[in-house]
C-alpha cells in the first residue's frame, strides 16, 4: 500500500538556522514525490517536485530511494517560511497520497 | 480570479440531511480531484475525473458519496444522509494530465454536521 509519513507534527527553529522536514514513503514502484505548502489563510500549493530537481524559495529535496525518503531542507530559515508542509506521493498517472503534515514555526 | 473555486465555503447541516458542493476548476484543466481533510491530517484522496470520466474512487468513498463532472468542466460532490463523521474540509484540485502534472487547489468547503 502507498503511504507517506512525516514524523514531526511541529518543528520550531530560529531564524537563520538550518531546517529539515522529514518525509518517508512506502511504495513498491517508482513514484513521483512532491512537497506542498500551506501558508496561513492561503490555499495548498506546490512547493517543489523531485523530478524537477529545482530549488524553490531556498528549499531543496533529494529523493533517496534506498531509504525511501524525500526530506525537505533549507540552509537558513526565514520567518516567512512558517507554514504547514505536506509531503505527497503519486504513482504516475494515479491519485496523490499526502502525509499528515509538519507545521514549521520559524522564531525570530 | 482564474484559480480553482469552490462553493459554498462553509456548510452547516443536521445529521441525515443531504449536501452538495461545487468545484469550478481552472478552465483548460482536464483533471479534477476531490479530497477530504480532517483536523491534523493531510488531504485524503476521494476521487478524480479526467474530462467527464470518473477514473478512480477511494475506498473511503462510501455509497453515500457521489461525484459528477457532467460536461468535463465543473464538478459536484454530494453526500447523502450526512453523519457527524463527515465533518471535514472538502478540497478540490485541478490539473493538466502529463508528466509534470501540478495540482492547483481550491480554498475548500468546510462541512459541519450537527
Amino acid at each position: 500500500a502507498q503511504r507517506v509519513t512525516q514524523p514531526e507534527k511541529l518543528l520550531s527553529v530560529f531564524k537563520g538556522a538550518p531546517v529539515e522536514l522529514k518525509c518517508n514513503y512506502s511504495y513498491s514502484g517508482s513514484p513521483e514525490l512532491f512537497w506542498y505548502v500551506q501558508y496561513s489563510r492561503q490555499r495548498l500549493q506546490l512547493l517543489l517536485r523531485h523530478i524537477s530537481r529545482e530549488s524553490i524559495k531556498g528549499f531543496t529535496a533529494d529523493l533517496n530511494k534506498g531509504e525511501t525518503s524525500f526530506h525537505l531542507k533549507k540552509p537558513f530559515a526565514q520567518e516567512e517560511d512558517s507554514a504547514m508542509y505536506y509531503c505527497a506521493l503519486s504513482p504516475y498517472g494515479q491519485n496523490f497520497v499526502f502525509g499528515p503534515g509538519t507545521r514549521l514555526s520559524v522564531l525570530p | 480570479d482564474t484559480g480553482v473555486s469552490q462553493n459554498p465555503r462553509h456548510k452547516i447541516t443536521k445529521r441525515g440531511q443531504n449536501v452538495t458542493f461545487r468545484c469550478d476548476p481552472i478552465s483548460e484543466h482536464n483533471r479534477l480531484y476531490w479530497y477530504r481533510q480532517t483536523l491534523g491530517q493531510g488531504p485524503e484522496f476521494l476521487t478524480y475525473f479526467q474530462n467527464e470520466a470518473q477514473l478512480e474512487k477511494s475506498r473511503l468513498l462510501s455509497d453515500r458519496f457521489s461525484a459528477e463532472r457532467p460536461k468535463g468542466s465543473f464538478s459536484t460532490l454530494e453526500i447523502q444522509r450526512t453523519e457527524q463523521g463527515d465533518s471535514a474540509m472538502y478540497l478540490c484540485a485541478s490539473s493538466i494530465s502529463g508528466s509534470k502534472e501540478t495540482q492547483y487547489f481550491g480554498p475548500g468547503t468546510r462541512l459541519l454536521v450537527l
